[in-house]
């Protein structure tokens, strides 16, 4: 079964628009990390942001904003105003339990930002 | 810039054949972790290194297998290569990866295998 869920295939804005990107994740653990990750055009896995399962406050940072909500199981990450180097495969990924190191990552959104 | 590095960045070879790939995880970092991204399967978790000691195990084949030694550097070793195993391999590390404690994994660049 699909831990992560990433809907969202591909999305193509038009520079300066707003980004959504929809992540629904499943887990039966009370202690879980949720993690996003870009894949830019040259390959290379950059972190972007984590969260475990007992914050749920959201945050800004700089472009970036995140809203974690337990109750829908949902880890949507924002980008706001994008611009054309945001243009990447977005990864979404669970972390699940003390035993489990591995990460389960979506499918990936692949985003594209026309100037 | 992750600091964790990987040899080679592309890697051409005929099935049948075998190949090693290269991993230095990040300075200080303990725990190194394979994964393989392809187009049908995305990307899948193959194995995790803790200190030199094998700590997880994900989707890897028997034909596949790693290492890591004393100096925390990690190898992929992949055997018997078959057309399906054409993939981006990546190479993560993390600070510790223990029970209890689930750090950021860092990537590295990847190897792109691809076998003919």
């Amino acid at each position: 079964a699909q831990k992560v869920t990433q809907a969202q295939t591909e999305i193509s804005v038009v520079e300066k628009e707003d980004v959504t990107l929809d992540c629904v994740y499943e887990t039966r653990d009370t202690t879980y990390y949720l993690f996003w990750y870009k894949q830019p055009p040259s390959g290379e896995l950059v972190f972007l942001i984590r969260r475990n399962s007992f914050d749920e406050q959201n945050e800004i940072s700089g472009r970036y904003s995140w809203n974690f909500q337990k109750s829908t199981s949902s880890f949507n990450f924002t980008i706001t105003a994008s611009q054309v180097v945001d243009s990447a495969v977005y990864f979404c990924a669970l972390s699940e339990d003390w035993n489990d190191y591995k990460l389960s990552f979506g499918a990936g959104t692949t985003v594209t930002v026309r100037a | 810039d992750s600091g964790v590095t990987q040899t080679p960045k592309h890697l051409i070879t005929a099935t049948g054949q075998r190949v090693t790939l290269r991993c230095s995880p990040r300075s200080g970092d303990l725990s190194v972790y394979w994964y393989q991204q392809s187009l049908d399967q995305g990307l899948q978790f193959l194995i995790q290194y803790y200190n030199g000691e094998e700590r997880a195990k994900g989707n890897i084949l028997e034909r596949f297998s790693a290492q890591q030694f004393p100096d925390l550097h990690s190898e992929l070793n992949l055997s018997s290569l078959e057309l399906g195993d054409s993939a981006l391999y990546f190479c993560a590390s993390s600070v510790e990866g223990l029970a209890g404690f689930t750090d950021t994994q860092y990537f590295g660049p990847g190897t792109r295998l691809t076998v003919l």
